[in-house]
């Protein structure tokens, strides 16, 4: 399975800022997701993050608040943009290959907005 | 879109019993059922999934099994150990693994020694 890491792990943050984390796969991927984990909730997809074009974003997701890059077949990254409070998530970014046709999860990234 | 529900919200077994797990999914063209079990601090790890021109599929301790008919599909742990202790999540997509998955709301797992 690919290997995925993200940066930061975790950042505690102002309200009205921005942050902008990064995802890196080991290997070449096709697919690549970000989705947020509210404390002590389930998973909630945010966006497809397409290579060399605009993410799909998901119904309650939108490109200003959520920008979403994917300059390669290995990087990925998620800003939050004007961050509030309830925006204090963990924030996972995903990865698929048509070889093991499963998604495997980056470690996540834990924000708290004060 | 697709909803995906998922029950018990919390389940405690005993050590050595079986744990079962129970979700079902509203939209019949989903094709695509996979398993996650996080542990506290921890990413969401794959531990089986099963495709939708299968029944059943199993893993040593762990089987799942679809029923498209009824749009339900089932986790099921025998042999419980400490180590199954953690939330189980089911979810489900319609384009395989390359579709964005929607998440039931998981389950904690409780093994009693």
């Amino acid at each position: 399975s690919a290997v995925i890491s993200q940066k930061p792990s975790r950042d505690i943050c102002q309200r009205g800022t921005s942050l902008t984390i990064q995802c890196q796969v080991d290997s070449q991927v096709t697919m690549m997701f970000w989705y947020r984990q509210q404390p002590g909730q389930s998973l909630t997809l945010i966006a497809t993050a397409n290579q060399g074009s605009e993410a799909t974003y998901e119904s309650g997701f939108v490109i200003d608040k959520f920008p979403i890059s994917r300059p390669n077949l290995t990087f990925s990254t998620l800003t939050v943009s004007n961050m509030s409070p309830e925006d204090s998530s963990i924030y996972l970014c995903s990865s698929w290959t048509g070889v093991t046709d499963t998604q495997y999860f980056g470690p996540g990234t834990r924000l708290t907005v004060l | 879109g697709e909803n995906v529900e998922q029950h018990p919200s919390t389940l405690s077994v005993q050590e050595g019993d079986s744990a079962v797990i129970k979700c079902t999914y509203s939209d019949s063209a989903s094709n695509y059922f996979p398993w996650y079990k996080q542990e506290l601090g921890k990413r969401p790890q794959l531990i089986i999934d099963i495709r939708s021109n299968v029944g059943e599929k199993k893993d040593q301790r762990i089987a799942v099994t679809l029923n498209k008919t009824a749009k339900h599909f089932s986790l099921h742990i025998t042999e419980t150990q400490p180590e199954d202790s953690a939330v189980y999540f089911c979810a489900a997509s319609k384009g395989g693994g390359a579709d964005g998955l929607t998440f039931g709301k998981g389950t904690h797992l409780i093994i009693q020694p």
